[in-house]
């Protein structure tokens, strides 16, 4: 697609469960990020892929959540044992290189934890 | 880091130019200003950036102040299709390039 395309577009789990969020980059990016938005807040950091490596985890919120990216392709964001403050909106984003800060939204992952 | 401060809420007339403002007085002289706006349940969308010098793309049209503590982003001509929030932010020059810290930004309503 021309896009960045994000799956599930939307996710209701219960409490204690693991997801798994994906996230197909635009063809040719290099850089690969993931932020989260929850209700009524503000966009969130939460890790920076370029290529395979992750030099940025900084705001991954605990270990329960981690990321990889494969092939300097697709890449997917678990989280394990969710919690109901882990519901929000999970963004992933891709840019052509490293310098710079235009980045390519996707649409998002709706996560609810019930 | 340099923060950003903007108007909660602004309105603006369908057709007219639309003026947002952002202070970001403790702005860094290698820090860029970026503007981004994310349109209800959609993704955020890259707008425009700059460091010194003013910068007009097919969007929008960026104004920096001489000082850098303040910058301006013009939407020519609103459409209500550019009702959003629309965020400005400085990017950190000791962060990755694309780890952006956004803040509330300010909820733009275009109205006919």
């Amino acid at each position: 697609g021309a896009g960045v395309s994000q799956s599930p577009s939307n996710k209701v789990t219960e409490k204690g469960k693991d997801v798994e969020l994906r996230c197909d980059p635009i063809s040719g990016h290099t850089a690969l990020y993931w932020y989260r938005q929850s209700l009524g807040q503000g966009l969130e950091f939460l890790i920076y892929f370029q290529g395979n490596s992750a030099p940025d985890k900084s705001g991954l919120p605990s270990d329960r959540f981690s990321a990889e990216r494969t092939g300097g392709s697709v890449s997917t964001l678990t989280i394990q044992r969710t919690q109901q403050e882990d519901s929000a909106v999970y963004l992933c984003a891709s840019s052509p290189g490293f310098y710079t800060g235009e980045l390519f939204f996707g649409e998002g992952s709706r996560l609810t934890v019930l | 880091d340099a923060k950003t401060t903007q108007p909660t809420s602004m309105d603006c007339a369908e057709g007219r130019a639309a003026n947002l403002p952002c202070n970001h007085s403790t702005i860094s002289g290698n820090e860029y200003v970026y503007w981004y706006r994310q349109i209800h349940s959609q993704g955020p969308q890259y707008i425009i950036h700059g460091l010194k010098n003013n910068e007009t793309n097919e969007m929008a049209s960026l104004i920096i102040t001489e000082d850098r503590k303040s910058s301006t982003l013009i939407l020519p001509h609103a459409t209500l299709r550019d009702t959003a929030v629309y965020y400005c932010i400085v990017r950190s020059a000791t962060d990755s390039w694309g780890k952006l810290q956004f803040g509330a930004g300010t909820q733009v309503v275009v109205t006919p």
